[in-house]
């Protein structure tokens, strides 16, 4: 298996635009994590998904961020409009069942200018 | 006061030296993680434990439920251990919640 795979790995773009980040969790894993990571705060957990349904999104910071996972091998965190502090690198994680270890994605380098 | 606190924030060793990471948390979990972060950015899961101790190589990694802390020991380090390491607690419902992590430089 090729892993969590996430795209793009880089994204620069002006503030105000939409910023969508995608992540393909690993075959047959039932849940996937959204975790965001900045200099001042480290890694915090924004939304995740059991079997493509939404859990706990309470750590989505405002309406601005939106996640999606329309089936299980698929999601998306969208932002819009984007605002310069949304600057973060964005890391998708997979998992396969409850109680086991997840596997990260390589992150998106979200910049916004 | 932060639910997941590691020590040190930074550590610097010479090659061959063992190292400690320490990690205390105030939240109940469901099991203790322990990840690594390269300098590239990727982050990998070393142990996830719940009791005891396990051991990978020259990794081990220790918890105590009662005093709710844990400990990363390397054994005979090498400079390819330089990262960055991640302690998390994880909830029952698999979320973490992430200390700040702590940077390890090995010199050769």
């Amino acid at each position: 298996d090729a892993g969590v795979i996430q795209s793009p790995r880089h994204e620069v773009t002006e503030m105000g635009q939409e910023v969508t980040l995608r992540c393909k969790p690993i075959s047959g894993h039932n849940s996937l994590f959204w975790y965001r990571q900045t200099m001042m705060r480290g890694l915090e957990l924004l939304i995740y998904f059991n079997n493509n349904v939404p859990i706990d999104d309470s750590g989505m910071p405002e309406d601005r961020f939106s996640a999606k996972m329309p089936n299980a091998s698929f999601s998306t965190l969208k932002i819009q409009p984007s605002e310069p502090r949304d600057s973060a690198v964005y890391f998708c994680a997979s998992r396969p069942v409850l109680g086991t270890e997840a596997f990260f994605g390589q992150g998106t380098r979200l910049t916004v200018v | 006061k932060n639910e997941v606190e590691q020590s040190p924030q930074n550590l610097t060793a010479q090659e061959g030296e063992f190292i400690t990471i320490n990690c205390s948390y105030s939240v109940g979990i469901s099991a203790l993680h322990w990840l690594q972060q390269h300098p590239g950015g990727g982050i990998v899961s070393l142990f996830m434990l719940s009791s005891g101790k396990k051991k990978h190589g020259r990794l081990i990694a220790t918890i105590n439920i009662q005093e709710k802390h844990s400990s990363l020991h390397i054994t005979a380090s090498h400079p390819r251990d330089s990262a960055v390491y991640i302690c998390a607690a994880g909830g029952s419902q698999g979320n973490l919640i992430f200390g700040k992590g702590t940077k390890l430089s090995v010199k050769p």
